[in-house]
């Protein structure tokens, strides 16, 4: 059973472009969460997707970001104009229902340049 | 509203010494509570958890949390630490907003 896959691993992107980060839940999951690290900081939760449904958003900037979980194929977070401050470590996790341990990627690590 | 708090954020030991990493919680209902361990370079990896039972957990490579109500609290300790349990060490609570909020982490260095 693979574990929670993320790719890719490492994105540059110029000032002003779109970064696209894609999650493959672990088989038979159907929760995944969406985390941003930044040096030196903690963990901080962005989004919260069951399939096709955003459950809680809360953490995700009100502009630019945005996440989808389709029914068919991986999670997407998609970072619309990224600036400098964008740059952080995105980290994806999923569990197989609520209220349980999450499994989590490798992360993508996203430099804005 | 839920959070946490971990009050060591950075800890310098020797091998074999002993480790106790603090973590505190707010929230009033009740609430799973885990403890990942992220090594240098690489993903979370589930530490413990506690779900409900003994209060006293025991976790992969040696790790023990204790969890105590009246504190909330949900200590990490391990009797004689190793080189390899360098990493950062992360205290999350899970309650009924079903998302792990983590505590800002603590970095722990072992020296041989």
């Amino acid at each position: 059973n693979a574990g929670v896959m993320q790719n890719p691993r490492h994105l540059v992107r110029r000032r002003g472009q779109e970064a696209r980060l894609r999650c493959s839940p672990m088989k038979g999951h159907s929760h995944v969460y969406w985390y941003r690290q930044l040096p030196e900081e903690g963990l901080k939760f962005m989004v919260y997707l069951q399939k096709e449904n955003i459950i809680d958003e809360s953490g995700m900037p009100k502009e630019r970001f945005s996440a989808e979980f389709p029914k068919e194929g991986p999670s997407i977070l998609r970072i619309q104009q990224v600036v400098r401050g964008d740059s952080a470590a995105y980290f994806c996790a999923s569990s197989p229902k609520r209220n349980t341990e999450a499994f989590f990627g490798q992360g993508t690590r996203l430099t804005v340049v | 509203a839920q959070s946490v708090s971990q009050h060591n954020h950075h800890v310098i030991l020797s091998e074999a010494a002993s480790l106790e990493l603090g973590c505190n919680y707010s929230y009033g209902g009740t609430v799973n509570l885990f403890w990942y361990v992220q090594y240098p370079g690489q993903h979370l990896q589930l530490l413990l958890k506690y779900f409900s039972g003994d209060p006293l957990v025991k976790g992969i490579k040696g790790f023990e949390a204790e969890f105590i109500k009246s504190k909330f609290s949900f200590n990490l300790r391990k009797p004689s630490v190793q080189w390899s349990d360098t990493a950062e060490y992360f205290c999350a609570p899970l309650g009924a907003t079903d998302k792990l909020i983590f505590g800002t982490g603590t970095r722990l260095q072992v020296f041989p």
